[in-house]
């Protein structure tokens, strides 16, 4: 079993939907979780930062942690075409600044139709 | 402020040769991990460097092995590669908190 799953899509929306991403994991000791996003054939892009159960929101995005059943998720509202990329989680038991060996799922392939 | 830069962007290697990937952290980062995504999979932890020492590695073969440089810089060599570790190759600098991507180095070895 992965230590974290992630639906691979491919995800596809019409331009002004709401797109709800999400990542399951296995292990409790994960306290400090990622969303990234990335274009093709390009490095991943920080979203969103959390390290704690609850939301976060920042702008058309939300981050929620649930971490009494091992599961987060990226919300976005108001989606653009330009938000067509691949969504990756990622989590680690740790903060970056001392050990940033971060555990990532597949990727979730996101289309947005305009 | 420049964000985190790799080079080569792309480079194509034959099997069983040599290759160095250079990564340079953003500025005021000590921390510099290296990270290999093949295509449609997610980035897999190869090591972390904190203050020009190793502080992690992941499950990959000797043939992978990296150093720090006193500016934080980074390198990563391969020995005697083979057809599969054709990928992309990502660099992560952090600070306090977040951890940033560079763009990657993609190697095809043929």
């Amino acid at each position: 079993q992965k230590e974290v799953e992630q639906d691979p899509g491919p995800l596809s929306v019409p331009e002004g939907a709401i797109v709800s991403l999400n990542c399951t994991y296995s292990n409790s000791a994960f306290q400090y979780f990622m969303w990234y996003r990335q274009y093709s054939r390009k490095g991943p892009e920080l979203l969103m930062y959390t390290y704690s159960s609850g939301n976060k929101e920042d702008g058309r995005f939300t981050a929620q942690v649930d971490k009494s059943s091992k599961y987060i998720s990226l919300f976005i509202r108001d989606s653009q075409p330009s938000d067509s990329a691949t969504y990756l989680c990622a989590m680690s038991d740790q903060p970056s600044y001392n050990f940033n060996k971060f555990y990532f799922g597949s990727g979730t392939k996101l289309n947005v139709k305009p | 402020d420049a964000g985190v830069t790799q080079s080569p962007t792309h480079l194509i290697k034959t099997r069983g040769q040599q290759v160095t990937l250079r990564c340079s952290p953003i500025s005021g980062h000590k921390s510099v991990s290296w990270y290999q995504q093949v295509l449609g999979q997610g980035p897999q932890f190869i090591f972390q460097y904190y203050e020009k020492e190793e502080r992690g590695r992941g499950n990959f073969p000797d043939r992978f092995s990296a150093r720090q440089f006193p500016n934080y810089s980074s390198e990563l060599n391969v020995n005697a590669l083979l057809l599969g570790d054709s990928a992309l190759y990502l660099c992560a600098s952090s600070g306090l908190t977040e951890a940033f991507f560079g763009q990657g180095t993609r190697l095809t070895v043929v």
